[in-house]
């Protein structure tokens, strides 16, 4: 049973451009949610999609855009790049009626580097 | 403003050893408090939670002590191991649906020295 898979594992971009991560939750698992970590920092909620619609949002900007496919996997677009987007990018699946005192079992995160 | 603050930022801990490591809150909209396990390289793994009705839970090695009049939760690892050495967090979620998610503190690196 393959856990939580995410892609790429790194990705360095350069101010400006677009990019987008992608997730595939845990089998059986319905719910994907987002978190942004800084180096040395604890992970911070960007948003939740469930039935491929933004459930819950955190305080990330308009530029933080997300969608979820009938699959369940999801993906994290992020435009007009910033050097302060450089952080590790964690996916988390769970299940709906659950998700926020269940087990949230996450990715191991996509390494984003902006320069 | 950061609603979960943790210490200490770095431990070291001699094999054998409690570690301990605490957290304060300021929302008292949170009603479950779960702790983080992360590996380097890994995602952070969910090692143990607690709700805010009982004052300790215990699994194992790992004790969290919860004192809801002060707003503060704790992670104890008894007989600390080397395989113990990883980043801790603890988080904090409203579990009614607040517009937040989990809510980190800013992680405890351990060591545990053998």
């Amino acid at each position: 049973d393959a856990g939580v898979t995410q892609s790429p594992t790194h990705l360095i971009k350069t101010r400006g451009q677009q990019v987008t991560l992608r997730c595939s939750p845990k089998s059986g698992h319905d719910t994907v949610s987002w978190y942004q970590q800084a180096l040395g920092q604890g992970p911070q909620f960007i948003f939740q999609y469930y039935e491929e619609e933004e459930r819950q949002r955190g305080n990330f900007p308009d530029r933080f855009s997300g969608h979820q496919f009938p699959n369940y996997s999801s993906e994290l677009n992020v435009n007009a790049l910033l050097l302060g987007d450089s952080a590790l990018y964690l996916c988390a699946s769970s299940l709906v009626d659950t998700w926020s005192t269940d087990t949230q079992y996450f990715g191991p995160g996509t390494r984003l580097t902006v320069l | 403003q950061q609603q979960v603050k943790q210490s200490p930022q770095s431990l070291i801990v001699q094999k054998g050893g409690i570690s301990i490591i605490n957290c304060a809150y300021e929302n008292t909209a949170f009603d479950y408090f779960p702790w983080y396990q992360q590996f380097p390289g890994k995602g952070p793994a969910l090692l143990i939670a607690i709700r805010p009705d009982v004052s300790e839970k215990k699994e194992g090695r790992f004790t969290i002590s919860f004192n809801k009049s002060a707003k503060q939760f704790s992670l104890h690892i008894m007989d600390s191991q080397p395989g113990d050495s990883a980043t801790y967090f603890c988080a904090a979620v409203n579990s009614g649906g607040g517009a937040d998610g989990l809510t980190f503190g800013k992680g405890t690196h351990l060591i545990i020295q053998p």
